[in-house]
């Protein structure tokens, strides 16, 4: 089954203690992507990356970094995590077919809290 | 990329059919039409999309204007699984970069 695995699905934490959501998907997606979705504001993209080694800042990168070592994997890493950071996580992968972009696949979201 | 307008809610009567509109009027000609759905606070799910065409997928139909400045997107029989926000989203493809931008959206509620 094709799909995008976000881990952890809760996750309650301190200020400044590093983090890390693990993403993976299992459809050989050269596009994938972080957003956060918060209340009155929408899903905004956080990072993305167009394939492996390559990435880049989304429209609200600050405060957080990412990876991409392995096509199937995109983590996204809070190294000093602050309140305003808490929100709703979503990972999402794509593919690319003759520079046409495919439907976007997301995880089931991380519900993050920092306190 | 071009910039949507949608109606904040709408209901639905369970069976019937669910017309969820979107304006966007500033497209451009390659610019696609996109519609995701998410329930509750799950991952957005993508239901359809189209350029000039409509289209009809086991999920919906998407009926895009001559003009390309309105869609409508279709639930044939809506059912109260169906109760979601609806987000209409108008994509240019670069081959590179990718973002999909969501606005705010159509809460759509079916109802019994």
């Amino acid at each position: 089954e094709a799909q995008v695995t976000q881990n952890p699905r809760y996750l309650i934490t301190v200020t400044g203690k590093k983090l890390t959501v693990t993403c993976s998907q299992n459809m050989n997606h050269e596009y994938m992507s972080w957003y956060r979705q918060d209340p009155g504001l929408g899903l905004r993209q956080i990072y993305y990356s167009m394939n492996v080694e390559v990435t880049d800042k989304g429209d609200v990168p600050e405060g957080y970094k990412v990876s991409r070592k392995e096509k199937r994997n995109f983590p996204l890493i809070l190294e000093s995590p602050s309140p305003n950071q808490t929100s709703l996580y979503f990972c999402a992968s794509s593919s690319v077919d003759r520079g046409l972009d495919t439907e976007a696949f997301f995880g089931q979201g991380t519900r993050l809290t920092v306190v | 990329d071009a910039k949507t307008t949608q109606p904040p809610s709408m209901d639905c009567a369970e069976g019937r059919a669910a017309n969820l509109p979107c304006n966007h009027s500033t497209i451009s000609g390659n610019e696609y039409v996109y519609w995701y759905r998410q329930i509750h606070s799950q991952g957005p799910q993508y239901i359809i999309h189209g350029l000039k065409n409509n289209e009809t997928n086991e999920m919906a139909s998407l009926i895009i204007t001559e003009d390309r400045k309105s869609s409508t997107l279709i639930l044939p029989h809506a059912t109260l699984r169906d109760t979601a926000v609806y987000y209409c989203i108008v994509r240019w493809f670069s081959g590179g970069y990718n973002k999909l931008i969501f606005g705010a959206g159509t809460r759509l509620a079916v109802h019994p």
